[in-house]
């Protein structure tokens, strides 16, 4: 079975700061693992995903993400947050063995960026 | 392509009622998926499938049933709704060759 635990569900950073949202993730195989975004009254957007190969991965909007096996850890790091950051984050992890395609999601962190 | 359409956007329900929730695709993607949203809980897997005439149960199929007639469509019914199914209901599809799933706006669904 799988899981995702999102440490924080809410976040609240100064503009121009850091921004890091942890995810932790539990996975009998090789996982694929995503983050989401979701703007207010809005759907989710893929900000980036790991598949496979580099474990650095870049995604829109500035942000990137580092997949590290040992840790069991997909944390989403962005170096200087802008007001437009401010949204509810998701991170999920699907079956590489692509049993239908089926996402699990963490519970999701929101994300305030104060001015 | 107008992608992932959900119809529709806000519904009211009363106890006991039944109702459909529509979700189609253009992109021609096998793999469809319902989640339901609630806070705290990040979004949960209520039905996939995998193809038309094929469907299985996620996380939380309790009080849903789902067909998959064509490709393109994906219908969610709740065949007596209660306030427990008040959330925001998303549709995701995806072609089996890919990892990326594309969702829908979303239906925003109360139960009194």
């Amino acid at each position: 079975a799988q899981s995702v635990t999102q440490l924080g569900s809410h976040v609240s950073v100064s503009e121009g700061a850091l921004v890091l949202l942890r995810c932790n993730y539990s996975s009998s195989v090789p996982p694929y693992l995503f983050w989401y975004v979701q703007y207010p009254n809005q759907g989710l957007q893929l900000l980036l995903k790991y598949t496979t190969g580099a474990t650095l991965v870049k995604g829109i909007n500035g942000f990137e993400a580092e997949f590290k096996k040992s840790e069991t850890s997909f944390h989403l790091t962005k170096p200087s947050a802008h007001m437009s950051d401010a949204a509810e984050y998701f991170c999920a992890v699907s079956d590489s063995h692509n049993q239908g395609g089926k996402l699990i999601f963490g519970q999701g962190t929101e994300l305030s960026v104060k001015p | 392509n107008a992608g992932v359409t959900q119809t529709p956007k806000f519904q009211v329900l009363k106890t006991g009622q039944s109702m459909t929730l529509q979700c189609a695709q253009d992109m021609n993607h096998e793999y469809m998926s319902w989640y339901r949203q609630d806070p705290g809980m990040g979004l949960r897997l209520i039905h996939y499938s995998v193809g038309a005439g094929i469907t299985d149960q996620g996380e939380v199929p309790n009080g849903y049933n789902v067909s998959r007639s064509t490709t393109e469509d994906f219908p969610l019914r709740l065949l007596s709704a209660a306030p427990s199914q008040t959330s925001v209901y998303f549709c995701a599809s995806r072609p089996p060759q890919q990892e990326t799933q594309y969702f829908g706006p979303g239906t925003r669904l109360l139960v009194l």
